[in-house]
């Protein structure tokens, strides 16, 4: 099956600053990679996602890059805010509905 | 829309007892997912329904997992009997199927189980 490795498991960044998190997956046919914020307590929700067709994609703040042939992807949040404070997820799915998780960041924002 | 609605949000139960899980869709998904996240396993799907039909439960950890979807608008998880390494989050979550946002999965507020 699919195999989803995230990095940093913990990243600390001044406001205001660039955080960037990269995760690898291992089977060349996934063609879904999303992100997803979790902040405590709460549930994942989507932030941003990519296909396998499309090679970046960004909305305000944060941006999504895709690598095919190094299989990787990863999220970039810039000018962060202390309410980007959270777990943040990046996963890949093969076909409909599978998705595989990275373990997860924990993204620490000081003010 | 209320987004995929889950009950209880938390349960303590003893060991032993029977446990079950509550899920309602967004309407209109018509595929609907069965998740449990742990600090030590992170984020794992235990079983998929498309149109009501359990399709893929390879991830269920064991015979006294369960899950049904009677119709479209619920489901539920069930853990008979429950032990205390069952305790996590379990996330409902729901997708709508074709388009371009075909595979986006919205999850529910979970509900914490806890087993004593």
């Amino acid at each position: 099956g699919e195999n989803v490795e995230q990095h940093p498991s913990t990243l600390s960044v001044q406001e205001g600053d660039s955080a960037v998190i990269k995760c690898t997956y291992s089977d060349s046919a996934s063609n879904y990679f999303p992100w997803y914020k979790q902040e405590l307590g709460k549930r994942p929700q989507l932030i941003i996602d990519i296909r396998s067709n499309v090679g970046e994609k960004k909305d305000q703040r944060i941006a999504v890059t895709l690598n095919k042939t190094a299989k990787h992807f990863s999220l970039h949040i810039t000018e962060t805010q202390p309410e980007d404070s959270a777990v943040y997820f990046c996963a890949a799915s093969i076909g409909d509905y599978k998705l595989s998780f990275g373990a997860g960041t924990t993204v620490t924002v000081r003010a | 829309d209320a987004g995929v609605i889950q009950s209880p949000r938390h349960e303590v139960t003893e060991m032993g007892q029977e446990v079950t899980l509550r899920c309602k869709p967004i309407s209109g998904h018509n595929s609907l997912f069965w998740y449990r996240q742990t600090m030590m396993r992170g984020l794992e799907l235990l079983i998929y329904f498309n149109n009501n039909v359990p399709i893929d439960d390879s991830g269920m950890p064991e015979d006294r997992f369960s899950a049904k979807m009677p119709n479209a608008s619920f489901s539920t998880l069930k853990i008979q009997p429950s032990e205390p390494r069952d305790s996590a989050v379990y996330f409902c979550a729901s997708s709508p199927q074709g388009g371009t946002r075909g595979n986006t999965i919205y999850f529910g507020e979970g509900s914490w189980l806890t087993v004593v």
